[in-house]
């Protein structure tokens, strides 16, 4: 089955800075590659999304990029605010199944 | 309106007991989801239903039992609950999709389990 791998766990930054995120996954199937930002308390809520035949998709100050030959992808957010702490999960999936990364805690000091 | 919600918001039980989490979406997805999120927030997969039908059931103890009475249900009920099913508890819910579409899933808002 899949397995993703997410780093790092935790990711501290300067308010105006980027921060970038990794993943790695080890299903060549996996064709849809989501990221999800979860505040405290809250659920997980989809914030932005690539799929297997594009390999760079920006929204705003998040962008994502795919490499499918090494299987791994990476969300980076540019000029960072306080409001973008929370825990960002990657996650992986091929139809129906979708597999989770382990989380990273980005905090961004003010 | 709430696209996915979950009852109760939270649970607190004695070892032993059995209790049902609700799940219901309005979305019109055909695909309904059951995670459960420790407290080292990982996100794992438990069960998948399609149409009311399972197609992902993941290595849980059987005392986890899913039962989707229709396509926009997926309840979940735990049996001779243990310490460690102590968790956040997530239902989701996506379109059931192939190929290159993309499969957005929606989640609700969780349900904390204690057990004591």
């Amino acid at each position: 089955g899949e397995n993703v791998e997410q780093h790092p766990s935790t990711l501290s930054v300067q308010e105006g800075d980027s921060a970038v995120i990794k993943c790695t996954y080890s299903d060549s199937a996996s064709n849809y590659f989501p990221w999800y930002k979860q505040e405290l308390g809250k659920r997980p809520q989809l914030i932005i999304d690539i799929r297997s035949n594009v390999g760079e998709k920006k929204d705003q100050r998040i962008a994502v990029t795919l490499n499918k030959t090494a299987k791994h992808f990476s969300l980076h957010i540019t000029e960072t605010q306080p409001e973008d702490s929370a825990v960002y999960f990657c996650a992986a999936s091929e139809a129906n199944d979708m597999r989770f990364g382990a989380g990273t805690r980005l905090t961004v000091k003010p | 309106d709430t696209a996915v919600s979950q009852t109760p918001k939270y649970l607190v039980t004695q070892m032993g007991n059995d209790k049902s989490i609700k799940c219901e979406q309005n979305l019109g997805h055909d695909t309904m989801y059951w995670y459960k999120q420790d407290s080292k927030k990982f996100l794992k997969i438990m069960f998948s239903y399609n149409n009311k039908e399972l197609i992902i059931n993941e290595t849980v103890p059987n005392r986890f039992s899913p039962k989707s009475p229709d396509k926009a249900h997926l309840n979940l009920h735990i049996n001779s609950l243990e310490l460690g099913d102590s968790a956040v508890y997530f239902c989701a819910s996506s379109r059931a999709s192939w190929g290159l579409a993309g499969l957005e899933q929606y989640f609700g808002p969780g349900t904390r389990l204690t057990v004591t």
